[in-house]
């Protein structure tokens, strides 16, 4: 199995408040994502990295901010939580982007 | 955009049966991947392809790039293959598409 961690697991959190996940990995693979999935869509995409401090934008990236500032940490941050952020979050790893892609084992956010 | 559409959405086979579940896309791709999810949530792949077949036990996956068609079949279906299978496409700028899943349910 790939070395991918993610943490917290799982967390309720108020309306309005910061929530910052955080993605590890031991692969030192180059790419790493985060995607959101809720009941009736695909996994989406909400940010991504090739290299730290490089980052882009997913299509679902309102309200979210990330950071890279190790190869093997990727962060994301919920500005300011919403209800309609209360979903499954995966990170995501890959060693280019025409490889096999390795996922965590996701984080339930409840914002409430 | 490449829209993913997976079929069927919902699959129900008896112990050892054959198990068929199709993925279709709308532009060119240069890879695809077959995932799967079980309870729980973990995702795993199973697959990545960019033409013909691949096969791991039990698991068979195809590519059509002409007709833009990819298909996972399972042999001797066993309750442990119960899971969502996703599909996903690499196309464009290096950007990734997922189907919708197919849920798959072996009964015993």
């Amino acid at each position: 199995d790939a070395g991918i961690t993610q943490s917290p697991r799982h967390k309720v959190t108020e309306t309005g408040t910061p929530v910052t996940l955080r993605c590890h990995q031991t692969e030192n693979h180059r790419y790493m994502y985060w995607y959101r999935q809720d009941p009736g869509h695909g996994l989406r995409l909400i940010h991504y990295s090739y290299g730290v401090k490089d980052t882009d934008k997913g299509e679902v990236s309102d309200g979210y901010s990330v950071s890279r500032s190790k190869t093997e940490d990727f962060l994301l941050t919920l500005e300011s939580a919403t209800s309609s952020q209360t979903s499954v979050y995966f990170c995501a790893i890959s060693a280019n982007r025409a490889n096999t892609i390795y996922f965590g084992e996701g984080s339930w956010l409840t914002v409430v | 955009k490449n829209e993913v559409e997976q079929s069927p959405q919902n699959l129900t086979a008896q112990e050892g049966e054959f198990i068929t579940i199709n993925c279709s896309y709308s532009v060119g791709i240069s890879a695809l991947h077959w995932l799967q999810q079980h309870p729980g949530g973990g995702i795993v792949s199973l697959f990545m392809l960019s033409s013909g077949k691949k096969k791991h036990g039990r698991l068979i996956a195809t590519i059509n790039i002409q007709e833009k068609h990819s298909s996972l079949h399972i042999t001797a279906s066993h309750p442990r293959d119960s899971a969502v299978y996703i599909c996903a496409v690499l196309y464009g700028n290096n950007r990734l598409a997922f189907g919708k899943g197919n849920q798959v349910v072996v009964i015993p």
